[in-house]
């Protein structure tokens, strides 16, 4: 078993849709990552969570210290946020990554 | 615009040579790490550094070997590449408590 799982792997969408992306944990951690790879390979950090909930623009994260689970919410889709989403969780320096969900908002 | 700047996109190398994947980033961060991409696997660490002339092996540091001999420059050499080396590479930088800032990563081929 991973020690980050992320669910779905793929969704497809409605442009125009709300979208959450699932992570689950199964080691301590000193801060969730989410980060966002468009094809071709460039990789953006999102954000970078410890407690609570964040917000950028349309993307929300949250995350549940006890559960050891986050969330990443897309509201009001749009095809750009097509994407490959991807959870890490880091600890004293090393980062452990999930497997990633290949999102696809069709318009 | 800070960034993290990997020197090559597309890298093409026989077996056996001796590759010099370089990385430089511009925000002064003290962590730089080397990753590999492989369809199937994610990301997996390959060496981090949290300071000059510091490293600690990730989880697939064999093959490898790394260089931080300034603070924005973090090397990865491969010291006999093997086509099993063959993937994307990427290269992130951190603060001691912040977000990655990942370079834009260089597709090794070895042949």
């Amino acid at each position: 078993k991973n020690e980050v799982e992320q669910s779905p792997q793929n969704l497809t969408a409605q442009e125009g849709e709300f979208i959450t992306i699932n992570c689950s944990y199964s080691v301590g951690i000193s801060a969730l990552h989410w980060l966002q790879q468009h094809p071709g390979g460039g990789i953006v950090s999102l954000f970078m969570l410890s407690s609570g909930k964040k917000k950028h623009g349309r993307l929300i994260a949250t995350i549940n210290i006890q559960e050891k689970h986050s969330s990443l919410h897309i509201t009001a889709s749009h095809p750009r946020d097509s994407a490959v989403y991807i959870c890490a969780v880091t600890n004293a320096g090393k980062s452990t990554f999930g497997d990633g969900t290949t999102l696809t908002v069709k318009p | 615009d800070v960034k993290v700047t990997q020197s090559s996109r597309y890298l093409v190398k026989r077996t056996g040579e001796k590759v010099f994947l370089e990385c430089v980033q511009d925000m002064d961060h003290e962590n730089m790490f080397w990753y590999r991409q492989d369809p199937g696997l994610g990301l997996r660490l390959i060496y981090f550094s949290y300071d000059v002339k510091m490293k600690e092996k990730g989880d697939i540091p064999e093959g490898y070997s790394v260089s931080r001999e300034k603070k924005e420059r973090f090397s990865l050499i491969l010291e006999s590449a093997s086509t099993n080396q063959t993937s994307m590479y990427l290269c992130a930088s951190s603060l001691v408590v912040g977000g990655y800032t990942f370079g834009s990563g260089t597709r090794l081929t070895v042949v």
